[in-house]
């Protein structure tokens, strides 16, 4: 069975400094990747995704993933946060749960806190 | 597009009492679900749809009931209420066909519902 692990529950960081939220996960067969983002009292939003092809996928607002098949590992990266970028990310693995390829398995969030 | 919409945006309800939380898309999506949403414990699948007429559980389906008599919509159904059952509700759509695969799934804003 699929599962998410996300290793930090909360990530606070300065203005303009780097993040990373890391995310790993179990599979047994080939997974879909996704990242979503969560801001307060609204619905979850996709970030960015891997499908296949390159390893390393890029969002329109600067946060980057690279998919590690040997370390099963999907981190996020941004190399300067702002101040909007405070919210809670969801790493998602597409599960074959029940037998549906659509069903997404999340981790349990990071919450991401960007501080002045 | 609308996108994912869903009724109530809040709603309270005594123990016992039964209600129905409303879900509609209008991007033609086949594949339909509902989560819940607990502090720090991520999203749990619920139920989901993979066409009309076609339901099935997910991870927590106890306490819930839902149909699909059209694309469009997947009403979520509270029979008794439970104060266990106090929680965010999240609806959400993707589409999938053999050669596409299913991807990414599109979120609505969610239902906050307090049980007491």
């Amino acid at each position: 069975a699929q599962s998410v692990t996300q290793l930090d529950s909360q990530v606070p960081v300065f203005e303009e400094a780097p993040v990373e939220l890391r995310c790993n996960y179990s599979s047994s067969v080939s997974v879909y990747l996704f990242w979503y983002v969560q801001y307060p009292n609204q619905g979850l939003q996709l970030l960015l995704k891997y499908l296949s092809g390159s390893t390393l996928v890029e969002s329109i607002n600067g946060f980057e993933a690279e998919f590690n098949k040997s370390q099963t590992s999907f981190h996020l990266r941004k190399p300067s946060v702002h101040i909007s970028d405070t919210a809670e990310y969801f790493c998602a693995v597409s599960g074959d749960y029940g037998g549906s390829q659509g069903n997404l398995i999340f981790g349990k969030g990071t919450k991401l806190s960007v501080k002045p | 597009n609308a996108g994912v919409t869903q009724t109530p945006k809040f709603r309270i309800l005594k123990i016992g009492q039964s209600m129905t939380l409303q879900c509609a898309q209008d991007m033609n999506h086949n594949y339909m679900y509902w989560y819940r949403q607990d502090p720090g414990m991520g999203l749990k699948l619920i139920y989901y749809s993979v066409g009309a007429g076609i339901t099935d559980k997910g991870e927590v389906p106890n306490g819930y009931n839902v149909s699909r008599s059209t694309t469009e919509d997947f009403p979520l159904r509270l029979e008794l209420a439970a104060p266990s059952q106090t929680s965010v509700y999240f609806c959400a759509s993707s589409y999938s066909n053999r050669l596409a695969g299913t991807y990414e799934q599109y979120f609505g804003p969610g239902t906050r519902l307090t049980v007491t």
